[in-house]
């Protein structure tokens, strides 16, 4: 069985530029998290889809937002980057309130 | 608002010794608590978790205790294994609510010296 994957595994932007990470979850999964992870730091909760809405969001500014399509699949948008939106970006995916399954994670770099 | 606080830092130990990880948490609702185990550049990966019905849960070398009155919980790692060696997390959430948002303790470096 097919893990979480996500893509690009690693990106490099500029400030001011905008970036769209993509996850897709393990199969049957209709839960989808979104966590950032800045070097050092442990995992902060962005945002949690299900069923294509959301379902409850970190303590992150608007310029965060993201989707989920109907196969599951979703997307995290991050709008006027910042030298501090540098991190590992993590998905997990899940059964409902079920517990949750990380993929590998897309490295940001902003210069 | 909702806090897991994580200790040690880091922790080195002998092969073969055990090791133990404490956390804390804040939201009393909180009714399950996974801990995580993260390799380098590698996403986190779900070790054993414990719902706040249970006391205390083994799998094989790895056990977890709970309690809810003091509001900690604790990793137990036996016989470690230099492969042991990676960065764990532990978490809480209140499942199976809308408020299901995992929060993460700050992490615990684990190395285990051959």
């Amino acid at each position: 069985e097919a893990g979480v994957t996500q893509s690009p595994t690693h990106l490099i932007k500029t400030r001011g530029q905008q970036v769209t990470l993509r996850c897709s979850p393990i199969s049957g999964h209709t839960s989808v998290y979104w966590y950032q992870q800045a070097l050092g730091l442990g995992l902060q909760f962005l945002l949690w889809y299900d069923e294509g809405e959301e379902r409850n969001r970190g303590n992150f500014p608007p310029r965060f937002s993201g989707r989920q399509f109907p196969n599951y699949s979703s997307e995290l948008n991050v709008n006027a980057l910042e030298l501090e939106d540098s991190a590992l970006y993590l998905c997990a995916s899940s059964l409902l309130y079920q517990p949750q399954h990380f993929g590998d994670g897309t490295r940001l770099s902003i210069l | 608002g909702e806090n897991v606080e994580q200790h040690p830092s880091t922790l080195s130990v002998q092969e073969g010794d055990s090791a133990v990880i404490k956390c804390t948490y804040s939201d009393s609702a909180s009714n399950y608590f996974p801990w995580y185990k993260q390799e380098l550049g590698k996403g986190p990966q779900l070790i054993i978790d414990i719902r706040s019905n249970v006391g205390e849960k083994k799998d094989q070398r790895i056990a977890v205790t709970l309690n809810k009155t003091a509001k900690h919980f604790s990793l137990h790692i036996t016989e470690t294994q230099p492969e042991d060696s990676a960065v764990y997390f532990c978490a809480a959430s209140r499942s199976g609510t809308s408020y299901d948002k995992v929060i993460f303790g700050p992490g615990t470096s684990l190395s285990v010296i051959p």
